[in-house]
């Protein structure tokens, strides 16, 4: 089955700071959505985006679908925007979702 | 987007007990998804809750250990069976088939002692 690989897999941030979080996937998909895990284990819909870039406040994306990865890119991090960040991904346009290995972010004061 | 409620939100079980989840959706919706987190790990579907009919199980999962109703589009329940502490977890459901993609409720934090 497909793979989808996070990196990095951990990252620690001052507040302030950008960075960029990485999911690679190892066959073609027809969804790809980024979301932010909470502490409290909720899951937020930050893109849904299976080709181009998008925006949104100081998150964008961006997935090159022939190139099989996508991009996550946070600047002026802020202590909120701790959490895990997972992508996943839809090879049949079922919405079956398998997710990505995840990337915990926290951000220090 | 839809509006995904989940109930409980939390719970601890005794090993050996069931425990069944429930999802309100506030509309109808034709996908709805079961997802388990174990702790520390990522997400793994479990099931799509199928309206009318018997779910549809992945690999590794089986009816007799996660039985799943869908009675309307707007609702269904998950069950984890017999419970040992391996089943501690946050349970997940999902809807999807928009053009915004899928949506989360917000977990069921099970615990098994």
């Amino acid at each position: 089955g497909i793979q989808v690989e996070q990196s990095p897999p951990d990252l620690i941030l001052q507040e302030g700071a950008n960075s960029t979080l990485r999911c690679n996937f190892s066959d073609s998909v027809n969804n790809l959505q980024w979301f932010h895990q909470n502490p409290w284990g909720q899951l937020i819909n930050l893109f849904y985006i299976p080709s181009g870039t998008k925006q949104n406040g100081r998150l964008s994306a961006t997935t090159v679908a022939t190139e099989r990865y996508s991009l996550l890119y946070i600047s002026s991090s802020q202590t909120t925007d701790s959490g895990v960040y997972f992508c996943a991904v839809d090879r049949l346009g079922t919405y079956k979702y398998i997710f990505g290995t995840g990337t915990r972010l926290k951000v220090l004061a | 987007s839809a509006v995904i409620s989940q109930k409980p939100s939390r719970d601890i079980c005794q090993r050996g007990t069931s425990l069944t989840i429930q999802c309100q959706v506030d509309s109808q919706v034709t996908m709805m998804f079961w997802y388990r987190q174990q702790p520390g790990q990522s997400l793994t579907l479990i099931a799509t809750a199928n309206q009318g009919s018997e779910a549809t199980y992945e690999s590794g999962f089986v009816i007799d250990k996660f039985p799943i109703s869908r009675p309307n589009l707007t609702f269904s329940t998950l069950t984890v069976s017999n419970m040992s502490p391996e089943d501690s977890s946050i349970y997940l459901c999902s809807v999807s088939g928009t053009a915004s993609g899928a949506f989360f409720g917000q977990g069921t934090r099970l615990t098994v002692v």
